[in-house]
């Protein structure tokens, strides 16, 4: 079953906590994203990688770091300095000349 | 810089009545441009989506938008508007090569009966 796996669904914090988010595709494609989704403000890009072992800062990285250790894989970690990190979060892989593919995100919450 | 508007954050329809939601973009080379809908709590799903060629695309589920250069536009329509496309509706642009991917803040669809 081709496509992208976001984990978990949804997600708790607690103050000062680092948590990290999943993110898998078999679709094969080289780029992969992070963006974070509050009402009214669209989606934000926090980071994207085009390649295995290389990623860059999107709009709003701050708070946030990612690795690229495989092409199938992009985990999000939203750190303890990251303060503000209720939010949806949506993964996207995109290929060469296509639209991007979305996962079904994580909602995270700080409790 | 790029970057992406939508100007109507919030649109309200009859259902049967046709739509055009706004989509203006600023990018330094030729555009890659997609439009998205969003259900509640769901992924985003595209909708169209225009590399080059016929500046008129047809999409899924009867819509279609219109890529004007001059304008720097990227229009979505549907002449008849059913409930179901009550949702939220985003515009993004982009290179070809897997680079960055901007997208507007979004438009939300109410649709009455």
């Amino acid at each position: 079953d081709g496509g992208i796996t976001q984990s978990p669904k949804y997600l708790f914090r607690k103050e000062g906590q680092n948590v990290t988010l999943s993110c898998e595709q078999n679709l094969n494609h080289d780029a992969m994203y992070w963006y974070r989704q509050d009402p009214g403000q669209g989606l934000r890009l926090i980071y994207y990688s085009q390649i295995v072992n290389d990623f860059q800062k999107g709009d709003i990285a701050e708070g946030y770091s990612v690795s690229r250790e495989k092409k199938e894989s992009f985990p999000l970690t939203v750190t303890s300095a990251q303060k503000n990190p209720t939010a949806f979060y949506l993964c996207a892989t995109r290929g060469r000349f296509t639209e991007a593919f979305f996962g079904q995100g994580t909602r995270l919450t700080v409790v | 810089a790029q970057s992406v508007t939508q100007p109507d954050i919030h649109i309200t329809v009859s259902e049967g009545a046709s739509l055009e939601l706004r989509c203006n973009y600023s990018y330094g080379a030729t555009p890659y441009l997609f439009w998205y809908v969003q259900s509640p709590g769901q992924g985003l799903q595209l909708l169209l989506k225009y590399f080059s060629g016929d500046t008129l695309v047809q999409g899924i589920k009867g819509f279609e938008a219109e890529f004007k250069r001059s304008q720097s536009s990227f229009n979505l329509r549907k002449p008849s508007v059913h409930w179901s496309d009550a949702a939220e509706y985003f515009c993004a642009v982009g290179g070809p090569f897997s680079d960055k991917l901007i997208f507007g803040t979004g438009t939300r669809l109410q649709v009455f009966p």
